[in-house]
């Protein structure tokens, strides 16, 4: 009963850097997505899904790429690492298309630009 | 796109009093209103949600309110203890879910 899974926990990256945190679910949930979160900033959502081969944007969106090939993983890519992007990153799933549905949250990826 | 505003940002009751965290949103379309605790180093944990057809949920010492027409629910814990000590969020659900910034709560003995 894995729920939702992300890697790496921790990572420390230079900037220019390139990386992906990965994120999957076993609960066939259709809806997933990422948030970052910061001091005083709560839980701000980066992008977002609601089934295989979509995507969309959230509320902080810039400097990050997500693709969502199969319904289980969801990775979301920084492409050109900046000490700006230094946060815990969340991954949540749940399942689409009814009323009331509970988003589950990964543990988290602390990830620290240098 | 919605936005959801969460109050206050800080929050230190004694314990055994009631804390109240109250939220506003902006989106009429959103549906569905959850509540989530967090506790450090973890993922935040849903404690209690409200649907838009419902006005008020119960679940022991948590209750939520809801009031659509103002656009804005509440979440009341009541007889508080230690270990209600945590941030809480706020999140409104329409196509997309979004938090508020969140509610450090104190409880103090």
């Amino acid at each position: 009963n894995a729920g939702v899974t992300q890697t790496p926990k921790f990572q420390v990256l230079k900037t220019g850097q390139s990386m992906t945190l990965q994120c999957a679910q076993d609960m066939n949930h259709e809806y997933m997505s990422w948030y970052r979160q910061d001091p005083g900033m709560g839980l701000r959502l980066i992008h977002y899904s609601v089934g295989a081969g979509i995507t969309d944007q959230g509320e902080v969106p810039n400097g990050y790429n997500v693709s969502r090939s199969t319904t289980e993983d969801f990775p979301l890519r920084l492409l050109s690492a900046a000490p700006s992007q230094t946060s815990v990153y969340f991954c949540a799933s749940s399942p689409q298309g009814a009323i009331g549905n509970t988003i589950y949250f990964g543990e988290g990826s602390w990830l620290t630009v240098v | 796109g919605e936005n959801v505003e969460q109050h206050p940002s800080t929050l230190s009751v004694q314990e055994g009093d009631s804390a109240v965290i109250k939220c506003t949103y902006s989106d009429s379309a959103s549906n569905y209103f959850p509540w989530y605790k967090q506790e450090l180093g973890k993922g935040p944990q849903l404690i209690i949600d409200i649907r838009s057809n419902v006005g008020e949920k119960k679940d022991q010492r948590i209750a939520v309110t809801l009031n659509k027409t103002a656009k804005h629910f509440s979440l009341h814990i009541t007889e508080t203890q230690p270990e209600d000590s945590a941030v809480y969020f706020c999140a409104a659900r329409d196509d997309k879910i979004i938090f508020g910034k969140g509610t450090r709560l104190h409880i103090l003995p």
